[in-house]
């Protein structure tokens, strides 16, 4: 099974911060990854598809780059809710679909 | 109003069953394909299964595979999953999500989802 590993695992920030979290997968996937917010207590929240495909909704401080194995999520300046976990996810149809290990933003 | 309600969860012993449902309301159900995902408790998201938006393609994770089955019925707009032969690491809030309309696997819907707590 394809592995993501997610980093940091967590990250102390402060509003207005611009935040790149990183997504590693264990062998290429091409452009079949996306990306999720997690509020506390809260369902996943669809932010970016396809690597770099915004979802409907999604402000535009939100970003997703990459392809084959590193990919990466930005925001490029961070807002109080946006303080949450963050998940990258890959499908490879038919042989199942992973997350990362989910990367928390605190406030520092 | 376009949403997924799950139900069915709730504290049963180790080895026992347990049949899980999601009703979907506000979208056709019968042209999107369904997941289930769980998350243990202070832990990660784990995929678990998918049903083909017509019932004829099921996939599960190992984890789960031979012990759980998903199913849908469309008619009553709900998605299933049978639990058998439950462990303690089975323990999650277990959430459907639907499957995007491009029918690559993000989830673009998910429900509340519902607590399973397996123990003695």
């Amino acid at each position: 099974a394809i592995q993501l590993t997610q980093s940091p695992s967590s990250l102390s920030t402060s509003v207005g911060d611009r935040v790149t979290i990183t997504c590693r997968a264990s062998q290429g996937i091409s452009s079949a990854l996306a990306w999720y917010q997690q509020r506390p207590g809260k369902a996943p929240k669809l932010l970016i598809y396809d690597a770099s495909s915004l979802e409907s909704g999604v402000p535009s401080r939100f970003s997703g780059s990459g392809s084959g194995t590193d990919f990466t999520l930005t925001i490029s300046s961070l807002q109080p809710e946006d303080f949450a976990t963050y998940y990258c996810q890959q499908f490879n149809n038919y042989a199942g679909l992973t997350f990362g290990g989910g990367t928390k933003l605190e406030i520092k | 109003q376009v949403q997924l309600v799950e139900s069915g969860g709730r504290v049963v012993q180790p080895g026992r069953s347990l049949r899980l449902s999601c009703a979907a309301s506000g979208f056709t159900f019968s042209s999107f394909g369904m997941h289930w995902v769980r998350q243990a408790p202070g832990k990660g998201l784990e995929w678990v299964a998918v049903l083909s938006y017509d019932g004829s393609n099921k996939y599960y994770a190992d984890s789960v595979k031979g012990r759980f089955t998903i199913s849908r019925d469309q008619s009553k707009n709900r998605l299933d999953l049978q639990m058998n032969g439950l462990r303690v690491e089975d323990t999650a809030v277990y959430y459907c999500a639907r499957t995007q309309s491009s029918g690559n696997w993000y989830f673009d819907l998910w429900g509340r989802g519902t607590l399973v707590t397996v123990s003695s």
